[in-house]
């Protein structure tokens, strides 16, 4: 089934470590973006991907980096994480170009820093 | 600060009943609006969208209106059916174009439909 793949499910992870989420989708969609959601907040968009190649910053990029090496993937990094980035990560992708393609969004990432 | 609202965190409506949810947002740049459903564990999924030339968009059981001079717009279930509670979030888009996925989210409304 085509779609958007995230790993791992969730994660507990203990701050200061370093952290990659992973993001693989196979629509062949030239943009991707991350998101989190936080109780009460709605989702809020960390990166984004326009296409392969590059990358640029959400509402808030603080904290994280991202890469677009190819088509299919869109990993983000948290390089030292800290309890503030407890959330739940949501990878998207969406078809850019004249027409407004709306995101597909894969099933999330829960992360707990401790 | 927030630039699309969600005033109703939830919402419970009986079966076969209409329901209505409802979004507000700030920016007068937003030139496209959307609706996305979010079941537990599960990614949002996409519902229904409006452009801001139409003040209606019409798609089975879901109506989304936009009314752009008080900046608002709702979302109409009719009937009402158990399997559609879920979380609902409005969201916006301010650059068409190259950045179209860069969309501002309310922080959502809890449907509840019960029988």
């Amino acid at each position: 089934i085509a779609g958007i793949t995230q790993a791992p499910t969730s994660q507990i992870l203990a701050a200061g470590r370093r952290m990659t989420l992973r993001c693989t989708q196979d629509m062949r969609h030239n943009a991707m973006y991350w998101y989190r959601q936080d109780l009460g907040l709605g989702l809020r968009l960390i990166h984004y991907s326009n296409t392969a190649g590059t990358t640029g910053k959400g509402e808030v990029p603080d904290g994280y980096s991202v890469s677009r090496a190819n088509t299919d993937d869109f990993p983000l990094t948290l390089a030292s994480a800290v309890p503030s980035q407890t959330s739940v990560y949501f990878c998207a992708s969406s078809q850019s170009g004249t027409e407004m393609s709306p995101l597909h969004f894969g099933n999330g990432t829960r992360l707990t820093v401790t | 600060d927030q630039q699309v609202k969600q005033n109703s965190p939830s919402l419970s409506v009986q079966e076969g009943r209409i329901s209505i949810l409802n979004c507000d947002y700030t920016n007068s740049m937003f030139d496209y609006f959307l609706w996305y459903k979010k079941y537990p564990a599960e990614g949002p999924t996409f519902l229904i969208s409006i452009s801001s030339i139409k003040d209606k968009n019409e798609d089975g059981r879901f109506t989304v209106f936009l009314n752009k001079s008080a900046k608002h717009l709702s979302l109409h279930i009719v009937p009402s059916q158990p399997g559609d509670s879920a979380v609902y979030f409005c969201a916006a888009n301010v650059d068409r174009g190259s950045t179209l996925g860069r969309l501002y989210f309310g922080r959502g409304t809890q449907l509840t439909v019960w029988p």
